[in-house]
């Protein structure tokens, strides 16, 4: 079974640093795409940005670029989201989501949504 | 970047059809999916490439596109549709993702 397992809730104070995890397991790790999604709360989804575990190739949504990093080691089939010194309008849920590969023939290519999702990690910031 | 609008809430009786639009012009040459989330879960896929639906999704999830408008339609809508929908799209490079708003489904 094809899975994003996330780690658990953090409670953190502004400035602080915090990176949060998600593991993937049934599927080979370096041939997928894996995203990053927040939800404030009572609010919507916004897309943060999205990485090839293969070859660290990273893309972020505007809003988010500089705001966080997105990294992976794919020698744990693990995926991270971090942030350097956090604040209150941190506080969310952080959800990660695996596109699927779209393939014609031979050729493959990350297909443009998500079918995969973690759980979510619940981050709040507050003094 | 670029912009896709959705209606605040949607309500319905049980029974009924309920149609959600997406809207944007970048969705003319984009493709459209749709995710259904329900209050302390993660968002489901309900509807991919505009009108495709995946297995394990109900027939009653349809979709459907004209020029700049995407619908999501369920039909015979059930007390357990009631969620928030998501319209979802992203452009050629992969690298420009847009969720709209979201809609709030009440089965009234």
């Amino acid at each position: 079974e094809v899975q994003l397992v996330q780690s658990g809730a953090e409670v953190k104070k502004p400035g602080e640093s915090l990176k949060i995890s998600c593991k993937g397991s049934g599927y080979s790790f370096t041939n997928y795409w894996i995203g990053w999604v927040r939800q404030m709360p009572g609010k919507g989804l916004e897309w943060m940005g999205i990485i090839y575990p293969g070859d660290s190739d990273t893309r972020y949504s505007p809003s988010f670029q500089g705001q966080v990093t997105i990294s992976a080691d794919k020698s744990i089939s693990t995926a991270y989201l971090q942030w350097s010194s956090l604040k209150a309008s941190d506080t969310a849920i952080y959800y990660c989501a695996r596109p699927p590969n779209v393939c014609s023939g031979d050729n493959c290519y990350m297909g443009g949504y998500m079918d995969v999702w973690g759980k979510g990690t619940t981050v709040t910031v507050s003094s | 970047s670029y912009e896709v609008t959705q209606p605040p809430s949607v309500s319905v009786s049980p029974g009924q059809t309920a149609r959600i639009t997406c809207s944007g012009d970048a969705l003319r040459n984009q493709y459209v999916y749709w995710y259904q989330q329900k209050p302390g879960q993660a968002p489901v896929l309900v509807i991919y490439k505009d009108s495709e639906r995946p297995s394990g999704i109900p027939e009653r999830f349809s979709g459907s596109s004209s020029g700049t408008t995407v619908t999501l339609t369920i039909s015979g809508v059930q007390a357990e549709d009631e969620a928030d929908y998501y319209c979802q799209s992203v452009d050629r490079s992969g690298s420009d993702w847009v969720f709209g708003g979201g809609t709030k489904l009440t089965v009234l």
